[in-house]
């Protein structure tokens, strides 16, 4: 059973509008959250993340908010440019370095 | 860019042959970790280390084994390669006490 949802395949946004992508977790342990950026034929790059201490993150255009009573969190991307149009990876970490990944999120930032 | 290697980064294979994918780490960190990318799963990990022979399950470890003889290199071995494990193929890294994956460039393997 995955531990990392991520229930919107796919989402489509205007460019310099705001892109929202949401993530929900089901472990209580985990206390470390991060959203990683994948283009096609690469590596997924790792973009912002958060620690359960915390309830917002932010770097530039990304900012990362994290719910714990409602095990959810989110990538807000503002504004948003057609180079985002990426697969987003929302992850999750607890004890072990174990790190458990999300099925992602297919963003296109039309122009 | 972290010092990850993974080759091959394309192979083709027949059902029931051996595999071996190999990941080499110039960074010294302690953590290492395979995953498999497919549609719809998202990355799942397959195996990890956390040292010189330390290894453990991840989610998907069925038909899969790992070595690691030295700290920058992580082998991923299919003893007996089969259609479902055509996938990408990716190696991660950690430091100790550190916060983020690091990934390679991922392995395309095809399983005919």
């Amino acid at each position: 059973d995955q531990q990392v949802k991520q229930n919107s395949p796919s989402l489509s946004v205007q460019e310099g509008r705001i892109s929202i992508l949401n993530c929900d977790y089901t472990n209580s342990m985990f206390d470390y959250f991060l959203w990683y950026k994948k283009y096609p034929a690469e590596g997924p790059t790792f973009l912002i993340s958060i620690s359960s201490i915390k309830d917002k993150n932010e770097d530039g255009r990304f900012t990362v908010f994290l719910n714990k009573s409602a095990k959810h969190l989110s990538l807000h991307i503002v504004p948003s440019q057609p180079g985002d149009s990426a697969v987003y990876f929302c992850a999750a970490s607890g004890n072990f370095n174990k790190f458990y990944f999300g099925s992602g999120t297919k963003l296109n930032v039309k122009p | 860019d972290a010092g990850i290697t993974q080759s091959p980064r394309h192979k083709v294979t027949e059902t029931g042959t051996p595999v071996t994918l190999r990941c080499h780490q110039t960074e010294n960190h302690r953590y290492m970790y395979w995953y498999r990318q497919d549609p719809g799963h998202g990355l799942r990990l397959i195996h990890y280390s956390y040292g010189v022979k330390d290894t453990d399950k991840g989610e998907v470890s069925d038909g899969y084994s790992v070595s690691r003889s030295k700290t920058e290199d992580f082998l991923l071995t299919l003893e007996s390669a089969t259609s479902s494990q055509t996938s990408v193929y990716f190696c991660a890294i950690t430091a100790q006490g550190g916060t983020e994956a690091f990934f390679g460039q991922g392995t395309r393997l095809t399983v005919v």
